[in-house]
């Protein structure tokens, strides 16, 4: 237990609203993604941190916008949301360092409903 | 970009055979992953290969990382019904990238009973 905890797990909202996933480690690893998982698609980066207020974009940002104002807190921001969105949501944590060694951490998940 | 084609796709088996998948990959990686995904739940670490033609196992999982740096297999031995999930590879370069993975699109194991 990589001590992730995503929030919420679930949620169903309509097509226009802005939402937020949260994402908190209790690990202080540095590095944070977000992830969405489709059918036939498997996991995709959406975003990821590399550090208090450093972001970059993954393959599938569009739509998508992060903030990370604390070591522990990384969230995940719908701004208008759409049904193409709808998905499962996983946050990802590793210490980034050779001691890491690249192995990733995984939330429980988020299971977002765009109506 | 990098991709990771992972076969079967899915795969269904009586309980009690050997089970086995692989990766292969476009590029040269540095480090093979293998993860489990039950339902509902997030994807989990079984195993870590860092070196080419690396053999390692986790109690009936076995793993390899292919001499080529560009493909890992994942062997299972006498599957039990608790051994039903997805199965991903995921793949990286140690310290490039912002330590991200490129993930297989999973293989998804029913076991029955």
């Amino acid at each position: 237990d990589a001590g992730i905890t995503q929030s919420p797990r679930h949620k169903v909202t309509e097509t226009g609203t802005p939402v937020t996933l949260r994402c908190h480690q209790t690990e202080n690893h540095r590095y944070m993604y977000w992830y969405r998982q489709d059918p036939g698609h498997g996991l995709r980066l959406i975003h990821y941190s590399y550090g208090v207020k450093d972001t970059d974009k993954g393959e599938v940002s569009d739509g998508y916008s992060v903030s990370r104002s604390k070591t522990e807190d990384f969230l995940l921001t719908l701004e208008s949301a759409t049904s193409s969105q709808t998905s499962v949501y996983f946050c990802a944590t590793t210490g980034g360092s050779p001691l890491a060694k690249n192995i990733q951490y995984f939330g429980a998940g988020t299971r977002l409903s765009v109506l | 970009g990098q991709q990771l084609n992972q076969s079967p796709q899915s795969m269904f088996i009586q309980e009690g055979e050997d089970v086995s998948m692989n990766c292969t990959s476009s590029s040269i990686f540095n480090t093979w992953l293998w993860y489990k995904q039950d339902p509902g739940e997030g994807p989990v670490l079984l195993i870590a290969l860092y070196k080419a033609g690396e053999l390692t196992s986790n109690g009936r999982l076995t793993a390899q990382f292919g001499i080529t740096r560009k493909d890992s297999f994942l062997n299972i031995s006498a599957s039990i019904p608790s051994d039903v999930g997805i199965y991903f590879c995921a793949g990286s370069i140690s310290g490039g990238s912002n330590y991200k993975l490129t993930f297989g699109k999973g293989t998804l194991l029913t076991v029955n009973p």
